[in-house]
């Protein structure tokens, strides 16, 4: 059975901490690994990431994928109050249908105090 | 472009009563998602659309059924709403792995 397994599943931290967040997946015909970031409303899209060892970045966010080991990491530098969100991670499995599902993770609700 | 659409945003039902939740998306995806959320949980999926014309159950689809209309609409119906169903309710449409969001509905069961 295709899963996502985040943790930690929360995380309270003060400005200008520095946070990784973990993903470990078991997804059928691995294609990617997507990263999303969900405040009070609808998730908006991160990082995809398909190959083992590239990190993305994006500002203070970064993220790389390890297919060896089945994971991934969000990383955070120097976090603002604005971080604060639930961060969510999500498998796309190959399936024979061409359907790109999604196997999403539980979430990390991070907490960034000022 | 409007990107994936909902509504209504918000919905207050008694048990057993229907309604649909409407979604439409703008940007030709083939495939579109009905999920729910709900504290702790993360999105599960209720039900999906490959593409026009198709519909397969999700992991949670008991309770709910959907209409793929065409290629823009995809809706969700809730024949006898159950207070199990409060939650928040999101629809997704995407034509590779990145998944785009409507805004959400949060519906409650009373």
């Amino acid at each position: 059975e295709d899963k996502v397994v985040q943790s930690p599943l929360s995380l309270v931290v003060h400005e200008g901490d520095t946070v990784t967040l973990n993903c470990s997946y078991e997804v059928t015909n691995f294609r990617s690994l997507l990263w999303y970031k969900q405040e009070k409303k609808a998730p908006t899209f991160l990082f995809m990431l398909t190959s083992s060892g590239i990190e993305k970045k994006s500002g203070r966010l970064s993220s790389i994928l390890d297919k060896k080991e089945l994971s991934s990491i969000l990383n955070i530098t120097a976090t603002q109050t604005g971080d604060s969100a639930i961060y969510l991670c999500a498998g796309s499995p190959g399936y024979m249908d061409s359907n790109y599902q999604l196997i999403w993770g539980a979430g990390t609700k991070l907490i960034i105090k000022p | 472009n409007a990107g994936v659409t909902q509504t209504p945003k918000f919905q207050v039902l008694k048990t057993g009563q229907s309604m649909t939740l409407q979604c439409a998306q703008d940007m030709n995806h083939n495939s579109m998602y009905w999920y729910r959320q709900d504290p702790g949980m993360g999105l599960r999926l209720i039900y999906y659309s490959a593409s026009e014309g198709t519909t397969d159950k999700g992991e949670v689809p008991n309770g709910y059924n959907v209409s793929r209309l065409n290629k823009r609409e995809f809706s969700l119906r809730l024949e006898s709403a159950a207070p199990s169903q409060t939650s928040v309710y999101f629809c997704a449409s995407n034509q590779r792995s990145e998944q785009f969001f409507g805004p959400g509905t949060r519906l409650t069961v009373l």
